[in-house]
């Protein structure tokens, strides 16, 4: 299964909202998850399940979508949200594909 | 708190071989499925191996099946992963990570990674 992350960059200014995209090259159902990751860092789980938010992620981070079409909003960016964020499936289990990645980077 | 520390990475000659371990704390692997992600410098993250809670199951894709073996010893609270025929394009962060024990195919845990160099 191929994932698709759109776009490539997003720039976006403090405050603003962010809208990141993910598309699965076939239904997934809702097994998707998101994950943060910062230079030089590990990824950090954000939300699994399409849109269920892993343990202390902020409210202001939120999933939607299922079957192939997914979305991560970042509600109010914060200067500790600009970072590469990835999409996963775990439909095809143990066969799991990342996305390439979306960098939200500072307008 | 939980942690996951990798080590083992280094330079390592096209076809050499290389083992990774990853050392656990805060928990017992022994209830969890474990796995390898590597990220290639500059790239996207790739899965590279699975290994059941007990170890008698173990699963790859096809892009390193048959050259890299993933292991465990849960009495050691550790996780290996053996790589040999090593090529350029294994050349990566290597990180091991924790599925999370509700939702097969997510990562809750991850350490913090070890560099893999394959050159010559």
């Amino acid at each position: 299964i191929v994932m698709t992350q759109s776009p490539a960059t997003l720039s976006v200014s403090p405050g603003e909202r962010a809208t990141l995209s993910c598309r699965a090259s076939q239904i997934i159902n809702s097994n998707l998850a998101w994950y943060q990751q910062k230079p030089g860092q590990a990824p950090r789980l954000l939300i699994y399940g399409a849109s269920t938010r892993a343990t202390g992620i902020p409210a202001r981070f939120s999933g939607t979508g299922s079957g192939t079409e997914f979305t991560l909003t970042i509600s109010s960016l914060q200067s500790d949200d600009f970072a590469v964020y990835y999409c996963q499936q775990y439909n095809n289990w143990p066969q799991l594909t990342f996305g390439g990645g979306t960098k939200v980077e500072i307008k | 708190q939980v942690q996951l520390v990798e080590s083992g990475g280094g330079l390592v000659k096209p076809g050499g071989s290389l083992r990774l371990s990853c050392a656990a704390s805060g928990f017992a692997i022994s209830d969890y499925y474990m796995t390898w992600i590597r990220q290639a410098p500059g790239k996207g993250l790739e899965w590279v191996s699975y290994i059941s809670s007990s170890g008698s199951n173990t699963y790859y894709p096809d892009s390193v099946k048959g050259r890299f073996t993933i292991s465990r010893d849960n009495a050691r609270n550790s996780l290996y992963l053996q790589m040999n025929s090593l090529r350029a394009e294994d050349t990566a962060v290597y990180y091991c990570a924790r599925e999370a024990i509700a939702t097969a195919g997510v990562f809750d845990y991850w350490g913090q990674g070890t560099l893999v160099t394959v050159s010559s």
